[in-house]
């Protein structure tokens, strides 16, 4: 496997269902993130982990619940989701550098497309 | 505040034309980073080229090109020959500019630009 993988693909899931959504990098990356993607809204960022240390979490539901056991894994925990969190998923990996530029590029994933019932 | 504008909805092109899709941005901080991803039917973002502020020439990429006016704070993408492949939503991003070391950056996006190549 290269670049950044994520499973499932498509997920379909009732209200009161627990699942989890898998992200895995094979970059050699130290930062990792999750975003949400909704039709006619900008990519909104979920949350951050660099150095398997949450840094950045923007006011998102308890609902989500990110988990980063090393640098190449990330999962999503899902429970009790709505139907407006229906959405694709889309796990990044970067390699954080102080000085920016390219280097600093975020990569992504294919997507869970998730939809609640 | 950060922000980035798209303009452009959707767009179409005959195979092999040139298109150039638009991308304005609004930072009051000198130093900062401007990123293109192409996100086809598939879901997968897809990285295209990048454009630090201080560079001083414009960045291409293949057939990608970025058209870089930093006094009208644009950012275009120049697609030369296009190819059926090229059908896809294009995304314009900005990092906000570096706060602290070692501080994770967020990306600030456009809404896209759907691009239609016609045959």
């Amino acid at each position: 496997e290269t670049g950044v993988t994520q499973t499932p693909r498509h997920l379909v899931m009732g209200m009161t269902n627990k699942k989890s959504l898998k992200c895995e990098q094979h970059l050699g990356h130290n930062a990792m993130y999750w975003y949400k993607q909704s039709a006619k809204k900008p990519l909104e960022l979920m949350f951050v982990y660099s150095l398997e240390e949450r840094v950045e979490n923007n006011s998102v539901p308890s609902r989500f619940s990110p988990e980063c056991p090393n640098s190449s894994h990330l999962f999503l925990h899902l429970h009790t989701l709505q139907p407006e969190d229906s959405a694709l998923y889309l796990c990044a990996s970067s390699q954080v550098m102080t000085s920016g530029g390219k280097a600093d590029t975020q990569y992504f994933g294919p997507g869970t497309r998730l939809t609640v019932l | 505040a950060q922000k980035i504008t798209q303009t452009q909805p959707g767009m179409f092109v005959q195979e092999k034309e040139a298109v150039t899709l638009d991308c304005t941005y609004d930072t009051s901080d000198p130093s900062y980073g401007l990123f293109w991803y192409k996100q086809p039917s598939s879901g997968e973002m897809i990285f295209l080229i990048y454009q630090g502020s201080y560079d001083q020439q414009n960045a291409t990429e293949g057939r990608y090109s970025l058209n870089f006016q930093k006094a009208r704070k644009s950012a275009n993408l120049v697609i030369s020959a296009s190819q059926l492949g090229d059908s896809a939503m294009y995304f314009c991003a900005m990092r906000e500019p570096l706060k602290s070391a070692g501080n994770n950056r967020k990306l600030i996006w456009g809404l896209g630009t759907s691009l239609a190549v016609n045959p």
